[in-house]
């Protein structure tokens, strides 16, 4: 079983949908969610960081943690675009991340 | 947040040389982080640098490929010794904070 597991899509949404990313990870230990957006070519770019559970909104963007259930979900409002990009989930408990492989997003205009 | 520089910021070698790629950091950091992208996949952890000690390497990463220094606590380098073609990757430092931010990454094609 792979540490963290993301559906890696492609995950197809219209322009203005509400985009629902997933990941599950397997260490009960972890402490430290992220969510990266990573554009063709580029570095990660960091978009939320979550540790309690519940809901975390930043504009368009809201992180779900469920410990419980070892579940992160990103949801992203009104798609657009450019949002479309691979979406990287990323777990933490010492200080080191370990990756997903990303779920590649595209929002059809 | 942190400031993270990294360079080169890409590069081409010829196989059996070595490059060693360096990460600035703005602040003072204890925890610094090598990480690895292969072409279409997601990002795999080399090692854990930190200042006075030998890295920490993960599993399928050895010292003698991957070289790493920290001499103090803005600063490392990673290198990536008598290279081939499937070390063509991006090679990317990150620091611990409240937010793991990463540099700049540096693209490798080893020819």
């Amino acid at each position: 079983q792979k540490e963290v597991e993301q559906n890696s899509g492609p995950l197809s949404v219209p322009e203005g949908a509400i985009a629902s990313l997933n990941c599950t990870y397997s260490d009960r230990g972890s402490q430290s969610f992220f969510w990266y957006r990573q554009y063709s070519g580029k570095s990660p770019e960091l978009i939320m960081f979550i540790y309690s559970n519940g809901d975390k909104e930043d504009g368009r963007f809201t992180a779900q943690l469920n410990k419980a259930s070892q579940y992160v979900s990103l949801l992203i409002r009104d798609s657009q675009p450019s949002d479309s990009a691979t979406y990287l989930c990323a777990v933490s408990n010492t200080g080191k991340l370990i990756f997903g492989q990303g779920t590649t997003l595209q929002v059809k205009p | 947040s942190a400031v993270i520089s990294q360079k080169p910021s890409r590069d081409i070698c010829q196989r059996g040389t070595s490059l060693t790629i360096q990460c600035q950091v703005d602040s003072q950091v204890t925890m610094m982080f090598w990480y690895r992208q292969q072409p279409g996949q997601s990002l795999t952890l080399i090692a854990t640098a930190n200042q006075g000690s030998e890295a920490t390497y993960e599993s399928g990463f050895v010292i003698d490929k991957f070289p790493i220094s920290r001499p103090n606590l803005t600063f490392s380098t990673l290198t990536v010794s008598n290279m081939s073609p499937e070390d063509s990757s991006i090679y990317l430092c990150s620091v611990e904070l409240i937010e793991a931010f990463f540099g700049q990454g540096t693209r490798l094609t080893v020819v």
